[in-house]
């Protein structure tokens, strides 16, 4: 089964630090890849994302660095605040169907 | 603008019981997702539905079936519920099918617990 890795599985931080998660695919297929944000008792929310044309996308403190020829794609916080402490998720897939990292518990001490 | 609503938040069944779940998406979402989510395996796919059809399934068994109604409001059943079910299920609208245009809007899920 394609599976997505994630890592780290967790990160603390300290605040306006720089958080960098790290995520691999295996299908050269993909073209599509978000990021979403999960707070506690919430659904995840989509941050930013990317398609395999661009190696870099930036907006505000989130910044997604893609490389194609490794299949990996990273997302960096910059200025890590408290208010970012939540789980993130990296998604790879196309436009009708992503597969899913384990996720990263991110946590940015004040 | 409403988000995506799901019901119940919380929910205790026991096993071999059946439980049905809804979620009513954005007012002008007309695709629906569904979601398994875990602590060991993550966000799991279940199923999409658009304009009341199913258009993608995941790799469950056939004890998770869905619908969609007319207004886009979709439910989720799943049948002789196993301890393994014990899951928070996550429901995601989007405008369109294609989520690369505009990802999805994701409900707050509904919290399963099998005993």
């Amino acid at each position: 089964q394609q599976q997505v890795k994630q890592s780290p599985q967790s990160l603390i931080v300290q605040k306006g630090g720089i958080s960098i998660i790290n995520c691999a695919y295996e299908n050269t297929a993909f073209d599509y890849f978000p990021w979403y944000q999960q707070f506690p008792g919430k659904g995840p929310a989509l941050l930013i994302a990317i398609r395999p044309d661009v190696s870099e996308k930036k907006e505000g403190r989130f910044t997604i660095s893609f490389n194609k020829s490794a299949k990996q794609f990273s997302l960096h916080i910059m200025d890590s605040q408290p208010g970012d402490s939540a789980t993130y998720f990296c998604g790879a897939g196309n436009n009708r169907k992503l597969i899913w990292g384990l996720g990263t518990s991110l946590a940015v001490n004040p | 603008k409403a988000g995506v609503t799901q019901t119940p938040r919380y929910l205790i069944k026991t096993r071999g019981q059946q439980v049905t779940l809804s979620c009513s998406p954005i007012s002008g979402h007309r695709s629906v997702s569904w979601y398994q989510q875990t602590p060991g395996q993550g966000l799991q796919f279940l199923f999409e539905y658009f304009s009341e059809t199913q258009r993608n399934k995941g790799n469950f068994p056939g004890r998770f079936s869905g619908r969609q109604f007319s207004n886009s409001r979709s439910e989720m059943n799943v049948s002789t519920l196993e301890l393994g079910d014990s899951a928070l299920y996550l429901c995601a609208s989007s405008l369109v099918s294609d989520i690369s245009t505009y990802g999805y809007t994701f409900g707050s899920g509904t919290r399963l617990t099998v005993v």
